[in-house]
């Protein structure tokens, strides 16, 4: 009865490919989230939706497209995968912008 | 520019020794204020946040944070470090201006 699932856990792919990775929550949230971490650590918050409208773009390359068929899903599509992509991304959802967030346990994406 | 600093990128301290980990914000808005913590291979976890009311927060596993407008700061501490406690510490702040990120991070060793 995993609250925030992503699927898949690693992703091994090469540079120039088209890659999803899917989040689904279960806490009957209305705000959901993709942050970007990098080697360092940093924690990036790419974009956001709340009941389905986005609220939160953060200046990312348009190849990353996040698409929200229902509240309770957010998924993040990549096209032209490149060598900077490579990271820990992560979906996590909360009630709303101001309530706690609860995050999945990442998607490693590596790009040879 | 609304920002959130963590100043120390990795800190070391002796198993039951005291800890105090430093967050300051930079925000126009009234902040909601959080902590989270990640251990490694998995996402963040909610410490404790701060709305309003008393600015001395409890949170978990023994955690504390205080609220200081007049610094904009919001310092996590723990009175006794356990070996458990090593991992990567978050500040985060988030508006009702649909504004919200998070510190860069510190990085707690804990010694035996």
């Amino acid at each position: 009865d995993t609250a925030v699932s992503q699927t898949p856990k690693y992703l091994v792919t090469q540079m120039g490919n088209d890659k999803s990775i899917k989040c689904e929550q279960n806490l009957g949230h209305d705000t959901m989230y993709w942050y970007k971490q990098d080697s360092k650590k940093f924690l990036k918050i790419m974009f956001s939706y709340n009941n389905k409208e986005l609220i939160i773009n953060e200046t990312v390359p348009n190849r990353f497209s996040p698409k929200s068929p229902d509240k309770a899903h957010l998924n993040l599509h990549i096209n032209s995968l490149e060598l900077g992509d490579s990271a820990v991304y992560f979906c996590a959802s909360s009630q709303d912008l101001i309530q706690p967030q609860h995050f999945g346990d990442g998607t490693r994406l590596s790009i040879l | 520019a609304q920002s959130v600093t963590q100043p120390d990128i990795h800190i070391t301290v002796s198993e039951g020794a005291s800890l105090e980990l430093r967050c300051n914000y930079s925000y126009g808005a009234t902040p909601y204020l959080f902590w989270y913590v990640q251990s490694p291979g998995q996402g963040l976890q909610l410490l404790l946040k701060y709305f309003s009311g008393d600015t001395l927060v409890q949170g978990i596993k023994g955690f504390e944070a205080e609220f200081k407008r007049s610094q904009s700061s919001f310092n996590l501490r723990k009175p006794s470090v356990h070996w458990s406690d090593a991992a990567e510490y978050f500040c985060a702040v988030a508006t009702l201006n649909n504004d919200m990120r998070f510190g860069a991070g510190t990085r707690l060793t804990v010694k035996p």
